[in-house]
């Protein structure tokens, strides 16, 4: 089967850090992404783990422990435009071609 | 670059009612998914198919909707009878499967999406 969690809503306020969580139990693993999902929007790629560790992209970090089947999104120096909600998805079997996305998490960043 | 491409944008129409939704994957893309977005159910994959061949259609409602792919560039999500509760907001992506079996850092990219109403 396949499960993913993350919280339903944060609020930070900004300028802060915010890390946003996601557990999964999925039938196969092919990698980890995180999107960005404004209102009334698509979808939008963040960024990619498939090793255990840590990606930094600029504000934007995710960090994979596949043996926890763990992985967390953090948002640094938080501005107003990043009140979104934020998606993961894990990338399973079938040659990796399909997604399975999480609930997302709606972040409201306050001034 | 364009990116991949909905048609329409919004729908509004009554029960019963055919409905055809279109997409444009992004060219040289070889995998392309639909998925509809709810906020009771969030986002789910309803088909994808690769190199224009559906390989997992057991996100599909039921019969009453059915997709296909007659070229590499185009693709049709199909509704028929529309009932209300196919409402939603429904997203097509597309990707490039680089290596079958082995660990690809593409993304999927999503179209703008077609916010559908049944009445």
């Amino acid at each position: 089967g396949q499960n993913i969690d993350q919280p339903t809503e944060m609020t930070a306020t900004e300028g802060a850090i915010v890390q946003i969580n996601c557990t999964y139990q999925t039938s196969g693993f092919n990698g980890l992404f995180w999107y960005q999902q404004h209102a009334g929007e698509a979808p939008t790629f963040l960024s990619y783990n498939v090793l255990d560790g840590l990606e930094e992209k600029g504000r934007f970090s995710s960090f994979l422990s596949r043996s926890k089947g763990y992985s967390y999104l953090l948002l640094k120096e938080l501005q107003m435009k990043d009140s979104a909600s934020y998606l993961c998805a894990v990338r399973g079997d079938n040659y990796g071609q399909n997604f399975v996305f999480g609930p997302g998490t709606r972040l409201s960043v306050l001034p | 670059d364009a990116g991949v491409i909905q048609s329409p944008r919004h729908e509004v129409t009554e029960m019963g009612q055919e409905v055809t939704l279109r997409c444009k994957p992004i060219s040289g893309h070889n995998s392309l998914f639909w998925y509809r977005q709810t906020m009771m159910r969030g986002l789910e994959l309803l088909i994808y198919f690769n190199n224009n061949v559906p390989i997992d259609d057991s996100g599909m409602p039921e019969d009453r909707f059915s997709a296909k792919m007659p070229n590499a560039s185009f693709s049709t999500l199909k509704i028929q009878p529309s009932e209300p509760r196919d409402s939603a907001v429904y997203f097509c992506a597309s990707s490039l499967v680089l290596v079958a079996g082995g660990y690809s850092n593409q993304p999927q990219h999503f179209g703008d999406g077609t916010r559908l109403s049944i009445l």
